[in-house]
């Protein structure tokens, strides 16, 4: 089983409209939690971390749920400009904190 | 004002014959980390230094070595590459070992031929 799992998609979405993806993970352990964004050929960069409480930035919200191990990422009012891979992270807080990946939900905004 | 800068952006080798990949840093960053991404896979943590301190992944293969001269510099040398070692290489850093915020290159591509 991965560490991190996710529906790889794609998911085509209409601009304005809202969309969620999950993930999945499977140590119960893990302690940080994120969602990177990935653009084609490019490298990951940090959209949010989510926190148990939930939070929120803008157009996007991310929530934990510990008991059933999973992560989700809504985007609502979609811009064309959100197409792109969500890729969801999690972290050991061992003392050397790797991130571990999902493989990443790519995600296209259709005009 | 990029703060960690990959060389070369594109690389292609041939089969079988050594090849380094750089990455540098001027945030002074004591943890310098190398990711493999593939198509359509998850970045795959080959390896990390803190400080001076190397510390690899059980799963990475004897192919793969890497180096820090110094705290800015870290390099990473495949000494025999396959064509399955073709991806995207991620160089990353993050300020120490407790540090959930990383900083990432803009990565090598790497092409064997």
């Amino acid at each position: 089983r991965k560490e991190v799992e996710q529906d790889p998609g794609p998911f085509n979405v209409p601009e304005g409209a809202t969309v969620a993806f999950n993930c999945t993970y499977s140590n119960s352990a893990s302690q940080s939690f994120f969602w990177y964004r990935q653009d084609c050929r490019k490298e990951p960069k940090l959209l949010m971390s989510v926190y148990s409480s939930g939070n929120e930035d803008g157009r996007f919200t991310a929530q934990l749920n510990r008991a059933s191990q999973y992560i989700s990422l809504l985007i609502r009012d979609s811009k064309l400009s959100d197409s792109a891979t969500y890729l969801c992270v999690v972290t050991l807080n061992f003392g050397n904190e790797k991130l571990t990946f999902g493989t990443g939900t790519r995600l296209t905004i259709i005009p | 004002d990029a703060m960690v800068i990959q060389n070369p952006r594109y690389q292609v080798t041939q089969f079988g014959k050594p090849v380094t990949l750089s990455c540098s840093q001027t945030l002074n960053h004591n943890v310098m980390y190398w990711y493999q991404q593939k198509s359509s896979q998850a970045p795959k943590l080959l390896f990390h230094y803190y400080d001076k301190d190397f510390n690899n992944e059980a799963d990475t293969p004897d192919n793969f070595q890497s180096r820090r001269p110094n705290t800015s510099f870290c390099f990473l040398d495949i000494r025999s590459p396959g064509l399955g070692d073709a991806a995207m290489y991620l160089c990353a850093t993050s300020r120490d070992s407790g540090s959930k915020r990383y900083t990432f290159g803009s990565g090598t591509r790497l092409t064997v031929v």
